[in-house]
């Protein structure tokens, strides 16, 4: 049973260029959130999204973005890169059951941005 | 507002020692669910752990205990005879519970635990 996957596992980028993260969620899971992780800190939720649209947001600028495709992996991308946003970037997956939230997440490895 | 506080950044024991790791919480919903995560040095954050706010039992599972007590906003986790093993990032998490909010887990800072041979 395959887990969530994410990639590329590490991404080097230069300030002001954009970036494309993937994740694929747990087989049976429907729900994919996105985390940023700044060294030495916790996780900072993003955003989630399930069919297809953006449900909750966390408190990150629009430069951040995602999508979810019908076979329920998502994208995450970053616009216009800041030297902050360095961080392991963390995907989530979990099965939302026709409105009954189900708190059973899955994490990926991460990608690993560094900004330069 | 909710909050997670891990006021303890980095502990370092031997193995076979026994060790707590701190989480206090602030929220004002009545219905929530707190987590532990461990997070290796490769990255992903393996569940330990769920409890939702109205099942304050203790819970045992093998070396891991954990102690919820809502009158403190505590959520201590404890883990018997560490072995090297157990070196990693612990995570204390709290989420709402609610239709509106399916996803946002609340982190602390986390506790690197280093258990020395």
């Amino acid at each position: 049973d395959a887990g969530v996957t994410q990639s590329p596992t590490h991404l080097i980028k230069t300030r002001g260029q954009q970036v494309t993260l993937r994740c694929s969620p747990k087989s049976g899971h429907d729900t994919v959130s996105w985390y940023q992780q700044a060294l030495g800190q916790g996780p900072q939720f993003i955003f989630q999204y399930y069919e297809e649209e953006e449900r909750q947001r966390g408190n990150f600028p629009d430069r951040f973005s995602g999508h979810q495709f019908p076979n329920y992996s998502s994208e995450l991308n970053v616009n216009a890169l800041l030297l902050g946003d360095s961080a392991l970037y963390l995907c989530a997956s979990s099965l939302f059951r026709g409105g009954t939230p189900n708190y059973g997440y899955t994490f990926g490895s991460g990608t690993r941005l560094t900004v330069v | 507002a909710q909050k997670v506080t891990q006021a303890q950044t980095e502990i370092s024991v031997v193995e076979k020692e026994d060790v707590t790791l701190d989480c206090v919480y602030e929220t004002r919903d009545t219905t929530y669910y707190l987590f532990w995560y461990k997070q290796p040095p490769s990255g992903e954050l393996v569940f330990l752990i769920r409890r939702n706010s109205f099942d304050e039992q203790n819970e045992i599972s093998g070396r891991y205990s954990w102690n919820f007590q809502k009158s403190t906003s505590s959520f201590n986790f404890t883990i018997t005879a560490s072995q090297v093993v157990d070196s990693a990032v612990y995570f204390c998490a709290l989420i709402r519970h609610g239709s509106s909010n399916t996803g946002k887990l609340i982190f602390g800072q986390g506790t690197t635990l280093q258990v020395k041979p």
